[in-house]
């Protein structure tokens, strides 16, 4: 079946260190996301791709970092930098940019 | 800028009620508009879309039209299970002048509970 996997579905990190949240789609979709879910809030865009090779920043990217050298695979590492990292992280593929968008089952990062 | 509003939860309905989850939305351009089911401690389901004015979108009993003029696209179904307690989004993907790079705007989610 094809589908969009996240791993690890629960991860702990201690303050000070990076950790990268894994993201991979056999849909072969073009454009993949990464998104922030807060308790009570929508989601916000970290980053976005729309093809290999290519990345931009979302609407709070600040903190994290990606890469696309797969079309497959999307990981997203997030830095020391991030001051706030507790939160649900969601991974989003679709065909292209108007089109809907297909969600992981998500990896709920706490910072200890 | 985008941005998409959701009636205030939670809601909490009995089995076989109606339901009814507003949204509303400002865009700049000709949005698509979803919703979006979440249960609990997972990822987020597409639940139904509409891509233009009066188009309506329907999946699993759950209907949403897209009504342009008041700006809407409001979540209803008839009879409501306890299997339908999640936590609903209603998103939209604003194609301004064709730049669209596919992101969502979501509302900020709305709390359905069903009790048997």
């Amino acid at each position: 079946d094809g589908g969009i996997t996240q791993s690890p579905k629960y991860l702990f990190r201690k303050e000070g260190q990076n950790v990268t949240l894994s993201c991979e789609q056999n849909l072969n979709h073009d454009a993949m996301y990464w998104y922030r879910q807060d308790p009570g809030q929508g989601l916000r865009l970290i980053y976005y791709s729309q093809i290999v090779n290519d990345f931009q920043k979302g609407d709070i990217a600040e903190g994290y970092s990606v890469s696309r050298e797969k079309k497959e695979s999307f990981p997203l590492t997030v830095t020391s930098a991030q001051k706030n990292p507790t939160a649900f992280y969601l991974c989003a593929s679709s065909i292209g940019g108007d089109y809907e968008q297909f969600f992981g089952p998500g990896t709920r990062l706490t910072v200890l | 800028g985008d941005s998409v509003t959701q009636m205030e939860g939670p809601v909490t309905l009995s089995e076989e009620a109606f339901l009814t989850i507003n949204c509303t939305y400002t865009a700049t351009g000709y949005p698509s508009l979803f919703w979006y089911v979440q249960y609990p401690g997972e990822g987020l389901q597409l639940l139904l879309k509409a891509t233009k004015a009066d188009d309506k979108g329907s999946n699993k009993g759950f209907e949403a039209t897209y009504r342009k003029e008041t700006t809407s696209f409001h979540l209803e179904k008839g009879s409501v299970q306890v299997s339908d307690s999640a936590v609903y989004f209603c998103a939209l993907i604003d194609n301004a002048g064709g730049t669209s790079y596919g992101k969502l705007t979501f509302g900020q989610g709305t709390i359905l509970t069903v009790h048997p």
